[in-house]
C-alpha cells in the first residue's frame, strides 16, 4: 500500500510563477516530513523539512505547508526558475518509536517542468 | 568533502547471476541506508544500519537480498539468482545519526538491468 502518494505526475510551470508540489500520506503515525529533489543521473538531495508541530517551513524560495487534518502537504516554489526543473520527491518518517524510525518513506514523485 | 559514493555505476546482469552493489557513506556517518527505485516509482526502503545496533532489514523483499556493513563503514548490497524485476536504481544514503534532524545524503545510485 502507498503510504505517500504524490498524485501528479508532472507539472509545468512558466519562469518566475509559482510552482505548487502536492503530498498526501495516510499514515498517522508519521510526524516528521521531507521534500527532496532529484536530477537525472544523480540521487534525491534534501530541500526542505517540516516536523508536525508546524503548519509552515520556510527557506528562501521553497515553502513546505503540513495540514495534519488532511494529511496533506505541498511544496511552493516563489519564484520558479529554469533551475528548479527536476523531479520531486515527498518523504514522510516517525520521530521516534519503533524499530523502522529511521527510515524515510517516498512518493513517487513529480517531474517539474519550469519553461524559460 | 567526499559525498556518498556507490560502485558499480551501472551493472547488466543475466537472470539467476548473483550481483554486488557497493556504497562508500560520507566519513564519520554511523547511519547508512539502502533504497531502491523501480521504473516509475517511488524510492522503497530495503534496510538501515545504525552504528553497532542491529540492522532494520524490514523492506527486503525477499531472502535473495542480503546487505552487509563492514567496519561501520563501507556496505554491500547482495542479490542472489537475480530476477527481471529486480531491475532498479539502487540507492544508498548515509547520515550522521538516524536521528530525524539528521538529514540522509545519498549517492548516485547504480542502475541494475537484468536480462
Amino acid at each position: 500500500d502507498q503510504q505517500v502518494k504524490q498524485n501528479s505526475p508532472s507539472l509545468s510551470v512558466q519562469e518566475g510563477r509559482i510552482s505548487i508540489l502536492n503530498c498526501d500520506y495516510t499514515n498517522s503515525m508519521f510526524d516528521y516530513f521531507l521534500w527532496y529533489k532529484k536530477y537525472p543521473a544523480e540521487g534525491p538531495t534534501f530541500l526542505i523539512s517540516i516536523s508536525s508541530i508546524k503548519d509552515k517551513n520556510e527557506d528562501g524560495r521553497f515553502t513546505v505547508f503540513l495540514n495534519k487534518s488532511a494529511k496533506h502537504l505541498s511544496l511552493h516554489i516563489v519564484p520558479s526558475q529554469p533551475g528548479d526543473s527536476a523531479v520531486y520527491f515527498c518523504a514522510a518518517r516517525r520521530l521516534s518509536g519503533g524499530t523502522s524510525y529511521g527510515k524515510l518513506t517516498f512518493g513517487q514523485g513529480t517531474i517539474l517542468t519550469v519553461h524559460p | 568533502g567526499a559525498g556518498v559514493s556507490q560502485s558499480p555505476s551501472n551493472k547488466v546482469t543475466e537472470k539467476g547471476k548473483d550481483v554486488e552493489l557497493r556504497c562508500d557513506p560520507i566519513s564519520g556517518h554511523t547511519a547508512l541506508y539502502w533504497y531502491r527505485q523501480s521504473l516509475g516509482q517511488g524510492l522503497e526502503f530495503l534496510i538501515y544500519f545504525q552504528g553497532n545496533s542491529a540492522p532494520d532489514k524490514s523492506g527486503l523483499p525477499s531472502d535473495r537480498f542480503s546487505a552487509e556493513r563492514t567496519g561501520g563503514s563501507v556496505s554491500t548490497l547482495t542479490i542472489q539468482r537475480t530476477q527481471q524485476e529486480d531491475s532498479a536504481v539502487y540507492l544508498c544514503a548515509s547520515s550522521l545519526t538516524v536521528q530525524v534532524s539528521e538529514t540522509q545524503y545519498f549517492g548516485p545510485g547504480t542502475r541494475l538491468l537484468v536480462l
